[in-house]
């Protein structure tokens, strides 16, 4: 089974600048999160979906961060425009339900912002 | 307070030694527990859930106390692959999964 799909998996920008990151869940699951972790942190919940709707946003910074599941499979995280506080690993992960199953986690993208 | 706190060790531990750590959490509400672990610059996998009468699978046992609000991981005769940070996550509210900071464990020959 494959598991779940992150690109790309380094980028490093400039501070200012947009980045966006995309995740392929594992086919099936209903699903998808994405969380941010900072080096000696653990991960941080920034937008669950189920489908194509979205269940939980509440940590996720608005006014600079947007996420979209189209047609319910892939995801693509936006960031614009970053700060140097964004610097961390974005994960994405999936899941059957929408209860706290099992989630699988992707290889996570590592941004980092100068 | 944290919604899951942990220490955050290092807890250097022999080869074949009985390493614990514990876990709180501060929402007397919560319903479901885990432990995950992570590996040096890899992405968290699930070791084991934690359900109310305890988990045991292999050398590592699980517990839960609900009345103050803690879950433990028990790991026997530690093993030099065992190295690697441990996550207590738990289901806060409704299907919000809450991970602490991590608890990192180092066996050495």
């Amino acid at each position: 089974e494959a598991g779940v799909a992150q690109s790309p998996r380094y980028k490093i920008i400039e501070k200012r600048q947009s980045v966006a990151f995309w995740c392929n869940p594992i086919s099936g699951h209903a699903t998808l999160y994405w969380y941010q972790q900072i080096l000696g942190q653990g991960p941080k919940l920034l937008i669950q979906f189920q489908n194509n709707g979205v269940v939980d946003d509440s940590q996720l910074p608005k006014d600079r961060f947007s996420a979209e599941r189209l047609k319910g499979v892939d995801s693509t995280l936006k960031i614009q425009p970053a700060k140097l506080e964004d610097s961390a690993v974005y994960l994405c992960a999936s899941s059957w339900g929408v209860s706290a199953d099992t989630q699988y986690f992707g290889p996570g993208t590592r941004l980092t912002v100068l | 307070r944290k919604e899951v706190e942990q220490d955050p060790g290092p807890f250097n531990v022999p080869e074949g030694a009985t390493v614990a750590f514990n876990c709180t959490y501060s929402n007397s509400a919560s319903q479901s527990f885990f432990w995950y672990r992570q590996d040096c610059r890899k992405e968290p996998k699930l070791l084991m859930s934690v359900y109310s009468s305890g988990n045991e699978d292999g050398r590592f046992t699980a517990q839960l106390n609900r009345a103050s609000q803690y879950i433990s991981l028990l790991i026997r005769d530690s093993k030099l692959s065992d190295s690697a940070t441990y996550l207590c996550v738990v289901n806060m509210r409704g299907n919000k999964l809450v991970f602490g900071a991590g608890t990192i464990l180092r066996v050495k020959s």
